[in-house]
């Protein structure tokens, strides 16, 4: 399986900040990377495809870059509604798998 | 818009099978992956598999001897059994759509159903 790590496990941080949130393969997956964004008690929410695609209807401050083993999803202008949990998720082979998630909340 | 709801018993016993059936709105079943995904509690998210509408499967195999997937086209839902269930299968159990083409990603996810494996 490919495992997928993320750093930091959490990160606090005010409103109009930019936050970069890093993702590691452990083997190559091309540009197969996924971002969600999850909030308590909710499903998660995609974000980002194909490391870099913004899924429609999400605000153009999320973006997503990367490709092979290391990837970022920056946040630029933190809104209020942005404090979440961000899990990437490879869509390379099977199993599909995850990140741990991070966690950013208000300092 | 397309719409997924998760249905099943949300207290289980161990030893049981646990079924979940997803049902589809807004929406055709046909031409996509349908998948299901857990959490347990404050945990990472989890593949367990996938369906086509035509009922080609892909599952995990780290569930793979536990699981199977079935598909009603005629009822758009889709359904999941988990065999011998103990309490590390208690989990927030989701359903969700894969986007589609060669994007293997999930772009419609049903809010989640708590099942608890408890004596």
């Amino acid at each position: 399986d490919i495992q997928m790590t993320q750093s930091p496990s959490s990160v606090s941080t005010s409103v109009g900040d930019r936050v970069t949130i890093t993702c590691r393969a452990s083997q190559g997956i091309s540009s197969w990377l996924a971002w969600y964004q999850q909030k308590p008690g909710k499903a998660p929410k995609l974000l980002i495809y194909a490391a870099s695609s913004l899924q429609s209807g999400v605000p153009s401050r999320f973006s997503g870059s990367g490709s092979g083993t290391d990837f970022t999803l920056t946040i630029s202008n933190l809104q209020p509604e942005d404090f979440a949990t961000y899990y990437c998720q490879q869509a390379n082979s099977f199993p599909f798998t995850f990140g741990p998630g991070t966690k950013v909340d208000i300092k | 818009q397309v719409q997924l709801q998760e249905s099943g018993p949300g207290l289980m016993k161990p030893s049981e099978t646990l079924s979940l059936t997803c049902t589809v709105s807004g929406g055709s079943i046909s031409s996509y992956y349908w998948n299901w995904i857990r959490q347990p509690a404050g945990k990472d998210l989890e593949w367990i598999g996938r369906i086509y509408s035509n009922g080609n499967t892909n599952y995990n195999p780290s569930l793979n001897s536990r699981v199977t997937m079935s598909v009603d086209t005629s009822k758009n839902q889709f359904s999941l059994k988990l065999t011998s269930v103990t309490a590390a299968d208690t989990a927030v159990y989701f359903c969700a759509r894969e986007m589609g083409g060669p994007n293997w990603v999930f772009d419609h996810w049903g809010q989640g159903t708590l099942v608890t494996v408890s004596s």
